[in-house]
């Protein structure tokens, strides 16, 4: 059973300061990883997606970069912003397994960024 | 959420009755489906569809049961709610399966409450 791991659970850090988020997975036989962020009280927003042929993927000031081969992806923010305070989800979806893609989910990072 | 919405937002409900929770698309995607999220356990899937009248079971199924008779709309039942299913609901969907670049979209989430 694939299980997914994020750690910190939470992490504070002041204005303007780089940071990276990270995410394990047990099972190596993924298809792709994708990063969420989610706001208190509402739904999940997709980030990036890694496909498993990819090492990484960038929009913004985010940077994730996926390792199959050891079960981890980072998430790097760049120059973070009050704004950016939320929590992050990463998931990975399974080697085709037929019907959907099933998502495994860790636990999340929440983020808070000080003026 | 942009093409996905959940109703209702919240609902308090007692022990040992039935509850419906649905999930209404209008991006035409084939797949939906429900996770319910719970601290320490990050989101876990219930159930998914890959088409009309097409729904198969997730990670934690018992005691819930879904439908799509419709491609927008996607139901899922409580059949005897308990206090172990108070959660946050989320429907998702996504275009295609397992290797689909765009990834998932999350609906804003039901909040239930099971007294």
């Amino acid at each position: 059973k694939q299980e997914v791991t994020q750690i910190p659970a939470a992490l504070s850090v002041p204005e303007g300061e780089n940071l990276v988020l990270n995410c394990s997975f047990t099972d190596s036989a993924i298809y792709n990883l994708q990063w969420f962020r989610q706001d208190p009280g509402k739904g999940l927003t997709s980030l990036l997606l890694i496909q498993s042929s990819q090492r990484e993927q960038t929009s913004g000031r985010l940077n994730a970069s996926l390792d199959k081969s050891s079960g981890r992806s980072t998430l790097y923010i760049a120059a973070s912003q009050p704004g950016d305070s939320a929590t992050y989800l990463c998931a990975v979806s399974p080697v085709f397994t037929g019907g959907g893609n099933k998502l495994t989910f860790g636990t999340g990072t929440q983020l808070k960024v000080e003026l | 959420d942009a093409g996905i919405t959940q109703s209702p937002r919240h609902k308090v409900t007692e022990t040992g009755t039935p509850v419906t929770l649905r999930c209404h698309q209008t991006e035409n995607h084939r797949y939906m489906y429900w996770y319910r999220q719970d601290p320490g356990h990050g989101l876990r899937l219930i159930h998914y569809s890959y088409g009309v009248k097409d729904t198969d079971k997730g990670e934690v199924s018992d005691g819930y049961s879904v439908s799509r008779s419709k491609t927008e709309d996607f139901l899922l039942t409580l059949e005897s709610a308990t206090s172990s299913q108070t959660s946050v609901y989320f429907c998702a969907i996504s275009v295609g399966a397992v290797g689909d670049k765009f990834g998932y979209t999350f609906g804003s989430g039901t909040r239930l409450t099971v007294v």
